[in-house]
């Protein structure tokens, strides 16, 4: 079975930084990802993490911590474009691309 | 280059009937999934391709099926319609079966059922 938490919804200023959390419980772990989906759009790849460790990337950044079954994805600088649903997925296999996909963080970013 | 397309993009089904919705991969990509996304959820797999063979099956019934073409477009069919099909299916494309490499996901085909 498997078991990907991320809380429902944030609200931040822009110009801020903003950490979303995601647990997880699988039966395998074999990479996390980071997609950013806009309302009515498809999700759109932003990171991925299969060692311990934060990976930087501009103004996204994330933290992977495979023994304690969690991870984190920093936006830093907001800006309105940022507002939009964070996906947080995680692939159990190796020899496959499935994902199972947390119910995905809602960020709201206000002037 | 283009990115993975799917068509149609909006369709309306009543219950009972049966649906077909296609992808197009990125050029070279050789796999092909399937995703289903109800309103407010994240994407739940229901295939993946690669090859022409189907390499994973989500939780979904045998109403759902899907076949890749040799060209690696990939259909995907639902039998019996019922309410609670209504949902936004997206099409992932990716360069090999696993391995790190990222999906690339389509616009969505948006399916409502009545």
């Amino acid at each position: 079975g498997q078991n990907i938490d991320q809380p429902t919804e944030m609200t931040a200023t822009e110009g801020a930084i903003v950490q979303i959390n995601c647990t997880y419980q699988t039966s395998g772990f074999n990479g996390l990802f980071w997609y950013q989906q806009h309302a009515g759009e498809a999700p759109t790849f932003l990171s991925y993490n299969v060692l311990d460790g934060l990976e930087e990337k501009g103004r996204f950044s994330s933290f992977l911590s495979r023994s304690k079954g969690y991870s984190y994805l920093l936006l830093k600088e907001l800006q309105m474009k940022d507002s939009a649903s964070y996906l947080c997925a995680v692939r159990e296999d190796y020899g496959n691309n499935r994902l199972a996909f947390g119910k995905g963080n809602q960020v709201v970013v206000i002037p | 280059d283009a990115g993975v397309t799917q068509s149609p993009t909006h369709l309306i089904k009543t219950r009972g009937q049966h649906v077909t919705l296609r992808c197009s991969p990125i050029s070279g990509h050789k796999s092909v999934s399937w995703y289903q996304q109800v309103l407010g959820q994240g994407p739940q797999f229901i295939f993946q391709y690669y090859e022409k063979e189907e390499r994973g099956r989500g939780n979904f019934p045998d109403r759902f099926s899907a076949r890749q073409f040799p060209n690696y477009s990939s259909e995907l069919n639902v039998n019996a319609l019922l309410l609670g099909d209504s949902a936004l299916y997206l099409c992932a494309s990716s360069l090999e079966l696993a391995g790190g490499h990222e999906q690339y996901f389509g616009p969505g085909t948006r399916l409502t059922v009545t």
